[in-house]
């Protein structure tokens, strides 16, 4: 079983509409967790941050971490033609990354 | 303030030869990070450093990689003798504490012929 596991990709949606965007991490331990959006040919950058149980908003993002089922998720609501990118899940304690889920919105 | 500052952005070199990456940490991050890229294996970590000590190198995939961070703001990955399977992207990124945001540089596409 992989440390870090994404939801397989591609994953498609029209604009406009809330793309999910789901994590899943073997580490039981883990208080931290960060979501980066990657564009092709460029560096990872970081998006959003989670620490505690529930949901975390800032701006059109959404991060939810379920400790207990080992779960963190992204939901990025009215998606644009910009957020088009692979957005990687990161477990701190882990020093692991997920293999990324790669995300078009169509215009 | 700067960011994560890596050199080169572009390497080729033929097989056989020494190749080494560069990193300039954001200042006042204690913790750095190399991590090699490639379509078939992601990103993975290959070292992290604390304070400039290697804290968890097993990531290294063999002895011709090698690792130093000589003070608080460089850091150096070395691949010697370099194989063609070593191209990747390499990413080098720090942070505060181990368990923090990262923060990346531009990175080092290294092609090895």
């Amino acid at each position: 079983q992989k440390e870090v596991e994404q939801n397989s990709g591609p994953l498609s949606v029209p604009e406009g509409a809330i793309a999910s965007l789901n994590c899943t991490y073997s580490d039981r331990g883990s208080q931290s967790f960060f979501w980066y959006r990657q564009y092709s040919g460029k560096s990872p950058e970081l998006i959003m941050f989670i620490y505690s149980n529930g949901d975390k908003e800032d701006g059109r993002f959404t991060a939810q971490l379920n400790k207990a089922s080992q779960y963190v998720s992204l939901l990025i609501r009215d998606s644009q033609p910009s957020d088009s990118a692979t957005y990687l899940c990161a477990v701190a304690r882990q020093l692991t990354f997920g293999s990324g889920t790669q995300l078009t919105v169509l215009p | 303030d700067a960011g994560v500052i890596q050199s080169p952005r572009h390497e080729v070199t033929e097989m056989g030869q020494e190749v080494t990456l560069r990193c300039k940490p954001i200042s006042g991050h204690n913790s750095l990070f190399w991590y090699r890229q490639t379509m078939m294996r992601g990103l993975e970590l290959l070292i992290y450093f604390n304070n400039n000590v290697p804290i968890d190198d097993s990531g290294m995939p063999e002895d011709r990689f090698s690792a130093k961070m000589p003070n608080a703001s460089f850091s150096t990955l070395k691949i010697q003798p370099s194989e063609p399977r070593d191209s990747a992207v390499y990413f080098c990124a720090s942070s505060t504490q181990g368990d923090q945001p990262q923060h990346f540089g531009d990175g080092t596409r290294l092609s090895i012929l």
